[in-house]
């Protein structure tokens, strides 16, 4: 069965530094979207991507955060200057028209 | 944010009895629902999802049913087994020319237990 797969599964990063997250999504998919859950809370929806650019985006996603998907297969979300409070479990998902979305198995993001 | 509630954080249940998850919601403008299960160090799996013209959908021993009036839905996993347990989330969603954003409930983790 297809899967999103997410690279790197942990990433620790110095605070101030930039990070670029991977994901590649399930490949006959059209919706890109990017969720974090900081740890003990709910999963947050971050941004969707549909036809090469953002359809929408939550208050999180400030202008710290950027997302591309730069050659047809991977989906990017990159962080320019990490904070401490970055730390979280980012999770790719990916779907076609009105169906359910797919999660990869997420990219622990620890900040120091 | 308290649009998608899971008032269970946890349940316990023996094996071959029903687990009954429960989750509400109060934006009215959600029309699609969806549980998801979760496994530690995995990402959320998809498991049965629900669109708001339906009161019912079933899949093997899983069954969603949705109380629009209420506004709440829950899921039923009959017989419970073992391998079923994990944090089950609630999700909630506009579709919007397509694209889902997901509103998450704070997830109930199930015990089966022998």
């Amino acid at each position: 069965e297809p899967e999103v797969t997410q690279t790197p599964s942990h990433q620790v990063t110095q605070m101030g530094q930039e990070v670029i997250l991977r994901c590649v999504p399930i490949s006959n998919h059209l919706y890109f979207y990017w969720y974090r859950q900081i740890l003990g809370q709910k999963v947050e929806f971050l941004v969707s991507f549909y036809n090469n650019e953002i359809s929408e985006k939550s208050e999180i996603f400030d202008d710290q955060f950027s997302v591309e998907r730069p050659d047809g297969s991977n989906f990017t979300l990159k962080i320019r200057s990490t904070k401490l409070e970055d730390s979280a479990m980012y999770f790719c998902a990916s779907t076609g028209f009105n169906q359910p979305q797919h999660f990869g198995d997420g990219t622990r993001l620890s900040i120091l | 944010d308290q649009q998608v509630k899971q008032n269970s954080p946890s349940l316990s249940v023996q094996e071959g009895r029903i687990s009954i998850l429960n989750c509400d919601y109060t934006n009215s403008m959600f029309d699609y629902f969806l549980w998801y299960k979760k496994y530690p160090a995995e990402g959320p799996t998809f498991l049965i999802s629900i669109s708001s013209i339906k009161d019912k959908n079933e899949d093997g021993r899983f069954t969603v049913f949705l109380n629009k009036s209420a506004k709440h839905l829950s899921l039923h996993i009959v017989p419970s087994q073992p391998g079923d347990s994990a944090v089950y989330f609630c999700a909630a969603s506009a579709i919007i020319q397509g694209a889902q954003k997901l509103v998450f409930g704070q997830g109930t983790r199930l015990t089966i237990n022998p």
